[in-house]
C-alpha cells in the first residue's frame, strides 16, 4: 500500500519560532507537494519538488522554505514561524508517470501558532 | 489561469440515497485531468474519482460516478446508496495536462450523512 507519513499530527509553536515538518513517503515517488488547508479556500500549494534538491515554488511560498535532500523525504521550514501560518498542513507525492498522475497524501499536521 | 468553483459548501443525504456533489472549473485548456478526493474526518485525502477530459464516456468507481460536462465545464459526483462512511469533505481538482505536478482545488464540500 502507499505510504505518505507526516510526522506529528498536531504542533503547538510560538511565534518566531524556527518550524519543521516532515514527510516521508515509500512509493519511491519523484514529486512530493506540500498543501496548506483553511476553511473555505481549500488546498494551495506551498512549494513542490520533481527531484532530490530540486524544489519550485506554489502559489503561497511566502514564509515558507522546503528541503528534499533525500528522494523519500520532503521537509516543509517555517523560519519564522507567524499566527497566520495556523493552518493544517497536507503532503503529497506522486510519479512522473501520465497514466499514473495520482497525488497520495498523508494525515496531515495541524499547526498552532501562539 | 485555472479556477475549480465548490459552491456547496455542505450538503446532507440521507442513508441510503443518492447526493450528487457540483464542481465546475475554468480553463482554456482542450486536454486535462479532473478528481474528486475525499477527505474523511481523520484528514488522510484518497481519491475517490478521476476523469481524463479527452473521455467522453463519465467515469464510475463503485457507487461514485460523474457527469462530465465538458462544454459547460461541470464535473459533478454522484453517490448512490450512500453510507455513513460517505462522510466527509469532497474536493474536486483539476490537473493540466502539460503539467506534472500541480493540483488545482476547489474549495470543498462537506457531506453529511444521516443515519
Amino acid at each position: 500500500d502507499v505510504k505518505v507519513t507526516q510526522s506529528s499530527r498536531y504542533l503547538v509553536k510560538r511565534t518566531g519560532e524556527k518550524v519543521f515538518l516532515e514527510c516521508v513517503q515509500d512509493m519511491d515517488h519523484e514529486n512530493m507537494f506540500w498543501y496548506r488547508q483553511d476553511p473555505g479556500l481549500g488546498l494551495r500549494l506551498i512549494y513542490f519538488s520533481y527531484d532530490v534538491k530540486m524544489k519550485e515554488k506554489g502559489d503561497i511560498p511566502e514564509g515558507y522554505s522546503v528541503s528534499r535532500e533525500k528522494k523519500e523525504r520532503f521537509s516543509l521550514i517555517l523560519e519564522s514561524a507567524s499566527t497566520n501560518q495556523t493552518s493544517m498542513y497536507l503532503c503529497a507525492s506522486s510519479t512522473n508517470s501520465r497514466a499514473k498522475n495520482i497525488q497520495y497524501f498523508g494525515a496531515g499536521t495541524r499547526l498552532s501558532v501562539l | 489561469a485555472q479556477t475549480v468553483t465548490q459552491s456547496q459548501p455542505e450538503m446532507s443525504v440521507q442513508e441510503a440515497e443518492t447526493v450528487t456533489l457540483s464542481c465546475t472549473y475554468d480553463t482554456s485548456e482542450s486536454d486535462y485531468y479532473l478528481f474528486w478526493y475525499k477527505q474523511p474526518p481523520s484528514r488522510q485525502m484518497i481519491l475517490v474519482i478521476r476523469q481524463e477530459a479527452y473521455k467522453q464516456q463519465n467515469a464510475t468507481e463503485n457507487r461514485f460516478s460523474v457527469n462530465f460536462q465538458k462544454a459547460a465545464k461541470s464535473f459533478s459526483l454522484k453517490i448512490s446508496d450512500s453510507q455513513l462512511g460517505d462522510a466527509a469533505m469532497y474536493f474536486c481538482a483539476y490537473r493540466s495536462i502539460d503539467s506534472s505536478y500541480k493540483l488545482i482545488f476547489g474549495s470543498g464540500t462537506r457531506l453529511l450523512v444521516r443515519p
